[in-house]
């Protein structure tokens, strides 16, 4: 079946440092999600790629979808205690339907 | 209105209790989920309802039972659960369609069997 791998499975980096999470299915993907989650929170939509090699930006977060469609990565630019949480990729299989998988998420840490 | 409303927020019961979890939204969306997130781990799928019928059963026991009445509201009907199944649960709702997938998730049910 699906799977969809994430790592680092933790991240600790002082403030203004650059994070970075990596995403890998093991099938196509339809498309790519990405939510955060914060502690005791619940996932928040941040954004949604669908076509091959896409870069979207928002502020200071970048997202990429790769040209295969089997993996993308969260880039965030110097990071504030705010971005504190966890940073899920999610997505459904290239044969369509509604299954999202998500990834096992990264978890940042944020020391001021 | 762009929410999806769980209730309860927290729910403490014994393993030879009934109970139910509520989901509701008002989005027009025709698909809805249940995840079961346990701490430190990602939402994990249980059931999805594509136009009000059961899509996707992920081999979940059958002491969980789905249900969605009409297209804005989802039950999950529990019964004789095991401490095990504590966890967050979480409903989850999207407009189908391949370029139209974002999920909107509720607040989540805090579950707690004792």
């Amino acid at each position: 079946g699906q799977q969809v791998m994430q790592i680092p499975q933790y991240q600790h980096v002082q403030e203004g440092e650059d994070f970075t999470t990596y995403c890998n299915s093991s099938t196509t993907l339809s498309n790519i999600q990405w939510y955060k989650q914060r502690p005791g929170g619940h996932p928040v939509f941040l954004i949604q790629l669908v076509k091959s090699g896409e870069v979207k930006k928002q502020k200071r977060l970048t997202f990429q979808f790769g040209e295969a469609k089997k993996n993308s990565s969260l880039h965030i630019t110097a990071t504030q205690t705010t971005d504190v949480g966890t940073y899920f990729c999610a997505g459904p299989p290239y044969t369509g339907g509604f299954k999202t998988i998500f990834g096992a998420g990264t978890r940042l840490f944020v020391k001021a | 209105d762009t929410e999806v409303t769980q209730t309860p927020k927290h729910l403490v019961m014994g393993m030879t209790n009934k109970k139910s979890l509520k989901c509701e939204q008002h989005m027009g969306h025709r698909a809805m989920y249940w995840y079961k997130q346990k701490a430190k781990k990602p939402p994990e799928l249980m059931f999805v309802y594509s136009y009000e019928k059961l899509s996707i059963n992920e081999s979940v026991p059958s002491r969980f039972s789905p249900e969605c009445p009409n297209s804005s509201l989802l039950n999950l009907h529990l019964h004789a659960l095991q401490p095990e199944d504590s966890a967050l649960y979480l409903c989850a709702s999207l407009k189908p369609g391949q370029r139209n997938t974002e999920a909107f998730f509720g607040q989540g049910t805090r579950l707690t069997v004792v």
